[in-house]
């Protein structure tokens, strides 16, 4: 199972693009890789998955170079409610359906 | 309402008792999952199913914790003789088979164990 690297915390101001890293070295070949965002006392929320280049869906887009072992969520134009913790999630490939978290990144939106 | 359903939100009990936990999934999901998750950490696997299968159970889950899917729909998870140490947010997934399928979560249980 990979193990996932992202930084602890990160600050933006509303109207930026915020740009957050994901390391995951050892990804299996057919795993995916999903980004979920969790707000207090809340369960995580599906944004978006890829496996290969660039997917957009109507909030987020997500870079994935070719050799996978990092990925990028980007966030256009954040806004307050965007505050929040961000998680990578590889897996889906394997037999096993176990899905491991890493701590995620709390993103602070400042006014 | 279509999406994963848990029983109760909050819990607050004394050390020692015991306490159940409930989950309906979304109803074409197959899997179904258990984390356990504190403050400032992100979830922590605890087991999960596939249709009325246990498939696997972290070694962080003691003997004092069961799950059970009998019927491959709703998923009960059981904590006996509770300590303080479990007072965690217990959250519930569900996603289908298919490798990669998101996991769509519920608002979770949170328990006090006091």
């Amino acid at each position: 199972l990979a193990k996932t690297t992202q930084p602890i915390s990160m600050d933006s101001y509303e109207g930026q693009e915020v740009n957050i890293t994901c390391s995951h070295n050892n990804i299996a070949t057919n795993d995916y890789i999903t980004w979920y965002q969790q707000f207090p006392s809340q369960g995580p929320r599906f944004i978006i998955q890829g496996y290969k280049t660039k997917v957009t869906n109507e909030v987020a887009s997500l870079f994935i170079p070719a050799d996978r072992k990092s990925s990028t969520l980007s966030l256009p134009r954040v806004s307050l409610s965007d505050t929040a913790v961000y998680y990578c999630l590889p897996g889906g490939s394997s037999n096993t359906g176990k899905l491991i978290f890493g701590q995620g990144t709390t993103l602070q939106v400042k006014p | 309402d279509t999406g994963v359903s848990q029983d109760p939100r909050h819990k607050i009990t004394k050390r020692g008792q015991n306490v159940t936990f409930r989950c309906d999934p979304i109803s074409e999901h197959n899997r179904l999952y258990w984390y356990r998750q504190t403050l400032g950490q992100g979830p922590e696997f605890l087991t999960y199913f596939q249709n009325e299968a246990q498939l696997e159970k972290s070694r962080l889950l003691s003997d004092r914790f069961s799950a059970e899917r009998p019927k491959g729909s709703f998923s009960t998870l059981e904590i006996q003789r509770t300590e303080q140490g479990d007072s965690a947010m217990y959250l519930c997934a569900s996603s289908l088979r298919q490798g990669g399928s998101p996991l769509h979560f519920g608002n979770g249980t949170r328990l006090t164990v006091t």
